[in-house]
């Protein structure tokens, strides 16, 4: 069911950004990308969302392209801290199925010294 | 703020015997999500509650599986009887309503073991 594409594994040198890929080309105009992460033995954890326009917090900056087929999370100073699953998500937003959250298999981002 | 509750953390059990979680969503969470991970595998959506209605259960395997959001706060995710194929996390999540953008606030989970 899982509606995005992405790399399995990624790897950053702390202090460096990381920039982790997802593709959802199939995505629908109303439907928003959300990230969460998974750090081990825990629950998802949100980093952020978007629909159309590039979006940023305290934590991440999130890159969607013009077609919406594609987006970049960006982690702009990765610390040991932020090795974790990270899962790209296309959140339905209407119908029977509104809320529904289609996590994939995730990236699997390890921060090194 | 409080976080979203779930309780035990862990249970073993036999295959064929039941078991129950609960969960007690973050204050005024009008939604309420279990979902189920395999080890190696993103969180599936099992159940969705609006308070206390089943917004959306066409992943719960209703044969064994089991949940109820009495009085539209706290839930129970009940299975019986247990198979080899249901050890896995149970996640609660909640959030403020199905329309809301927002995020959802998920538990540490409830890890279930089956021999």
């Amino acid at each position: 069911d899982a509606k995005t594409t992405q790399p399995t594994s990624m790897d950053c040198a702390e202090g460096r950004a990381a920039n982790l890929p997802c593709n959802h080309s199939t995505i629908s105009g109303n439907e928003y990308v959300y990230w969460y992460r998974q750090i081990h033995s825990q629950g998802p954890q949100y980093i952020i969302h978007g629909l159309k326009n590039n979006e940023t917090n305290e934590m991440a900056s999130l890159i969607i392209t013009e077609d919406r087929k594609s987006s970049t999370l960006i982690l702009p100073h990765a610390t040991l801290r932020d090795t974790a699953v990270y899962y790209c998500i296309v959140r339905v937003n209407r119908g029977s199925t509104l809320g529904r959250l289609y996590f994939g298999r995730g990236t699997q981002l390890t921060v090194w010294p | 703020e409080a976080g979203v509750a779930q309780s035990p953390r862990y249970k073993i059990i036999e295959k064929r015997q039941s078991v129950a979680f609960w969960c007690n969503p973050i204050s005024g969470h009008a939604t309420l999500y279990w979902y189920q991970q395999i080890l190696g595998q993103g969180p599936k959506l099992l159940i969705q509650f609006q308070n206390n209605g089943v917004v959306d259960d066409s992943q719960l395997p209703k044969d064994r599986f089991s949940a109820e959001r009495l009085k539209g706060v706290d839930s129970t995710l009940k299975i019986q009887p247990a198979k080899l194929e249901d050890s896995a996390v149970y996640l609660c999540a909640s959030s403020l309503g199905l329309r809301e953008t927002g995020e959802l606030f998920f538990g540490e989970g409830s890890r279930l073991t089956v021999l």
